[in-house]
């Protein structure tokens, strides 16, 4: 099965740049997701295609893609960012999500 | 407004089924493929099936192919998960999300709903 990995958690002081990645052995050829999970609340989008914003999400969310690495970049986060974030891919017509990552904000 | 509303989650002994259900509104659901994502307590997202516009393309994830079975009635704007032979190990939150487009593999999920309950316990 195709496997993407996060790391389990990142920290970031307020105001700086976040940044999580997510790695899979087939990502290059693939497009990326990322989602925002608060606690106690449904996932919601925050980028997709690898590097578009859907509406409503904020310009400080932005996507890259190099390699087999996909990386979702917070400039300037804010505490309300603190959430839990999951990539996600597909493959042979099966979906994938990374691990998840914890993102504190100090 | 957008919206998905999932229902026919509950307390089901082993070995047991149980059909979900999702509602949409708010979207043209025949334009859309559909999917089922389950989180278990305290854990990461786990994709369980998907399905295309036209229910022409289907998807599962292995820890469920062969007991699961996903579904969509366009005319009633409604997805459907019918589980089979459930374990312990399915006990998750399990929740419906809107595809970005008509294939399950493109744009990622747009719209999610606030999940049903799956609880396999004897």
């Amino acid at each position: 099965s195709h496997e993407l990995t996060q790391p389990p958690s990142v920290s970031v002081s307020p105001g700086q740049t976040a940044s999580i990645t997510c790695s899979g052995d087939k990502l290059g050829d693939k497009y990326a997701s990322w989602y925002q999970q608060k606690p106690g609340q449904s996932p919601v989008q925050v980028i997709y295609q690898d590097t578009k914003r859907p509406s409503g999400i904020p310009k400080r969310f932005s996507g890259s893609s190099s390699g087999n690495t996909a990386t979702l970049t917070i400039s300037g986060t804010q505490a309300m960012d603190e959430a839990d974030y999951y990539c996600q891919s597909w493959d042979s017509s099966a979906v994938t999500f990374g691990g998840g990552t914890k993102l504190t904000v100090l | 407004e957008v919206q998905l509303v999932e229902s026919g989650g509950g307390l089901v002994q082993p070995g047991r089924s149980l059909r979900l259900s999702c509602v949409a509104s708010g979207f043209t659901f025949d334009d859309y493929a559909m999917h089922w994502v389950r989180q278990a307590p305290g854990k990461g997202l786990e994709w369980v099936s998907g399905i295309s516009w036209n229910s022409a393309n289907m998807g599962y994830a292995g820890s469920v192919k062969g007991r699961f079975t996903i579904s969509r009635d366009n005319a009633k704007s409604s997805l459907y998960l019918q589980m089979n032979s459930l374990r312990g190990e399915d006990t998750a939150l399990y929740y419906c999300a809107k595809e970005g487009g008509r294939s399950f593999n493109y744009y990622g999920m747009d719209v999610w709903g606030h999940g049903t309950t799956v609880t396999v316990s004897s």
